[in-house]
């Protein structure tokens, strides 16, 4: 079973330009997730589709960030205008919810897309 | 709000030597506990998580971790690290209604032969 692919797995603009990180998760995951890890900081929660829905967009840091889910498969994570403090590392996550409850247990996740904004 | 503390940020052992990684955790209700690894050039993956009962979890590799509930924590534990467990790891927590985590800052590991 192919596991969480994320693409491309290193990308470096310039401050202004635009930048789109794609997030295919297992097949048959409701649940995706769109995490952010800066330089020796923690994971933060970005987002949490569930099918083609936005869940949680709580931890979205401003407007210039833009994700979308198509058909409740692949999902994208757009920045526009790319600035210097988005620099990162952008983990995409996807996980079953065969009863509903919302709570499965583990997450599966990519191995990540590196973002540098020069 | 939630939040998750790795008290310690890089650690270096020897090979043979014991491991113990300290995580804590502020939440107010019921929560699941997790570890995840990655190890280099590699994606996350769970180490072992804990949902209810037996609070001594086991994990792969011969990794353990224990939860205590007065002290919110959910230390991580090996008797014997080999150098294959050259990675960073974090700890991690969920409110028991969402798979939504809250991170801790990542323990770096080095394991020197």
């Amino acid at each position: 079973e192919a596991g969480v692919t994320q693409f491309p797995s290193h990308s470096v603009i310039e401050k202004g330009q635009t930048v789109t990180l794609r997030c295919d998760p297992i097949s048959g995951h409701d649940n995706l997730y769109w995490y952010r890890r800066v330089m020796g900081k923690e994971i933060k929660f970005l987002l949490h589709f569930v099918k083609e829905s936005k869940q949680d967009e709580s931890g979205m840091p401003n407007n210039r960030f833009l994700a979308e889910r198509t058909g409740g498969t692949y999902s994208t994570l757009k920045v526009q205008p790319a600035e210097l403090e988005d620099s990162g590392v952008y983990f995409c996550a996807s996980s079953q919810d065969p009863s509903g409850s919302g709570t499965t247990g583990e997450l599966f996740f990519g191995e990540g897309s590196r973002l540098t904004v020069l | 709000a939630q939040s998750v503390s790795q008290h310690n940020h890089h650690v270096i052992l020897s090979e043979a030597a014991s491991l113990e990684l300290g995580c804590n955790y502020s939440y107010g209700g019921t929560v699941n506990l997790f570890w995840y690894v990655q190890y280099p050039g590699q994606h996350l993956q769970l180490l072992l998580k804990y949902f209810s009962g037996d609070p001594l979890v086991k994990g792969i590799k011969g990794f353990e971790a224990e939860f205590i509930k007065s002290k919110f924590s959910f230390n991580l534990r090996k008797p014997s690290v080999q150098w294959s467990d050259t990675a960073e790891y974090f700890c991690a927590v969920n409110a028991r209604n969402t798979d939504k985590l809250i991170f801790g800052t990542g323990t770096r590991l080095q394991v020197f032969p």
